[in-house]
């Protein structure tokens, strides 16, 4: 069964507008942790963000904010005034206790100029 | 501070073949991580590594090792090579042997099957 779940395929927005990512999750851990991570063209996984179960506090950081709720099981991402150099796939990401990262199929997000 | 470092770049194999790809993880690293990825299955988690030990195999065939060394490099070989096992191979490194640690990935190694 699929962790995570991203169900937006593409996101095709202008500059300047902002973009929200959505990711749900699925776990039957209590100690988890999610991971935004970005995918440019060049291949590398940036890590963007990671939030662990027990803090669901939501955090602006720069251009990027995030919106946790563990009783919808989501882990939703928003670029807010995005820019052309934002293009690319987006991952979530979940960890349990298992060693491993459950990736969720990606959004291409194109930022168009 | 060097990233994690992963060779050769781009690999062009012969069907039936085999290949070792390289990993060094970030300098006092001593977790990594290896995933595949493809158009069609997307990014799936190969094995992890913590001071030699395998913690955990993702679900491939037998085909697919890796083994990780004193000074935490790893390396990962696929045997019998198969035309579905054109894939980006990922490398990913994190500090601890917890995962709110975090990872850090490498550039990949574009494994092209002939």
């Amino acid at each position: 069964a699929q962790k995570v779940t991203q169900a937006q395929t593409e996101i095709s927005v202008v500059e300047k507008e902002d973009v929200t990512l959505d990711c749900v999750y699925e776990t039957r851990d209590t100690t988890y942790y999610l991971f935004w991570y970005k995918q440019p063209p060049s291949g590398e996984l940036v890590f963007l963000i990671r939030r662990n179960s027990f803090d669901e506090q939501n955090e602006i950081s720069g251009r990027y904010s995030w919106n946790f709720q563990k009783s919808t099981s989501s882990f939703n991402f928003t670029i807010t005034a995005s820019q052309v150099v934002d293009s690319a796939v987006y991952f979530c990401a979940l960890s349990e206790n298992d060693y491993k990262l459950s990736f969720g199929a990606g959004t291409t997000v194109t930022v168009r100029a | 501070k060097a990233g994690v470092t992963q060779t050769p770049r781009y690999l062009i194999k012969t069907r039936g073949q085999q290949v070792t790809l390289s990993c060094s993880p970030i300098s006092g690293h001593r977790s990594v991580s290896w995933y595949q990825q493809t158009p069609g299955q997307g990014l799936q988690f190969l094995f992890e590594y913590f001071s030699e030990t395998q913690r955990n195999k993702g679900n491939f065939p037998g085909r697919f090792s890796g083994r990780q060394f004193s000074n935490s490099r790893s390396e990962m070989n696929v045997s019998t090579l198969e035309l579905g096992d054109s894939a980006l191979y990922l490398c990913a490194s994190s500090l601890g042997e917890y995962p709110h640690y975090g990872y850090t990935f490498g550039s990949g190694t574009r494994l092209t099957v002939v």
